[in-house]
């Protein structure tokens, strides 16, 4: 079964800050990773899809890599904003089936 | 494109009662998922549709029906609502086979029963 980690569970940072999220999981077939992000009392937005074929995707001040073997991927956000403050939840989609498992999460504050 | 919306935004049921989540997406996908979202558990799977005229269950499917009604719509039943029911649901689709199956999430519904 499946099972997806992140940590730190929480994470402050000053604002400028260059940081690292993490997410791994525990079955390396993968058919693609999700990256998410998650205001209060919001639903979720698409950040990032890697595919398992692929290492690295990038949009703006986001990139997000992955390492299929090791079961590892990282979400590097540059230059943090107070904007950017939100729960940050990484998936996996397996090969064979449609499920998406996803992790806990990892609660962002950037401070002004 | 509205993308993948959901009513009610909130509800509140009383024990026994029941309702009906509704979702629709107007993105031309094939699949939509029913997931609940619950304080320290994550996001969970309850039941999704890979195509129209299909549905299977997920992680946590007990106590939960389902319909995919058409293309665009995935309606969630709940029969007899009870307090472990309280949760945030949320619906999502994803893009056709043999593309990136990305999945776009609605605003969610917050469900509280007592």
């Amino acid at each position: 079964k499946q099972e997806v980690t992140q940590i730190p569970a929480a994470l402050s940072v000053p604002e400028g800050e260059n940081l690292v999220l993490n997410c791994s999981f525990t079955d390396s077939a993968i058919y693609n990773l999700q990256w998410f992000r998650q205001d209060p009392g919001k639903g979720l937005t698409s950040l990032l899809l890697i595919q398992s074929s692929q290492r690295e995707q990038t949009s703006g001040r986001l990139n997000a890599s992955l390492d299929k073997s090791s079961g590892r991927s990282t979400l590097y956000i540059a230059a943090s904003q107070p904007g950017d403050s939100a729960t940050y939840l990484c998936a996996v989609k397996g090969g064979s089936n449609y499920k998406l498992t996803f992790g806990k999460g990892t609660l962002l504050t950037v401070n002004p | 494109n509205a993308g993948v919306t959901q009513t009610p935004k909130f509800q509140v049921l009383k024990t026994g009662q029941s309702m009906t989540l509704q979702c629709a997406q107007d993105m031309n996908h094939n699949s939509m998922y029913w997931y609940r979202q619950d304080p320290g558990m994550g996001l969970r799977l309850i039941y999704y549709s890979a195509s129209e005229g299909t549905t299977d269950k997920g992680e946590v499917p007990n106590g939960y029906n389902v319909s995919r009604l058409n293309k665009r719509e995935f309606s969630l039943r709940l029969e007899s609502a009870a307090p472990s029911q309280t949760s945030v649901y949320f619906c999502a689709s994803s893009t056709l086979p043999g593309q990136s199956y990305e999945q776009y999430f609605g605003p969610g519904t917050r469900l509280t029963v007592t």
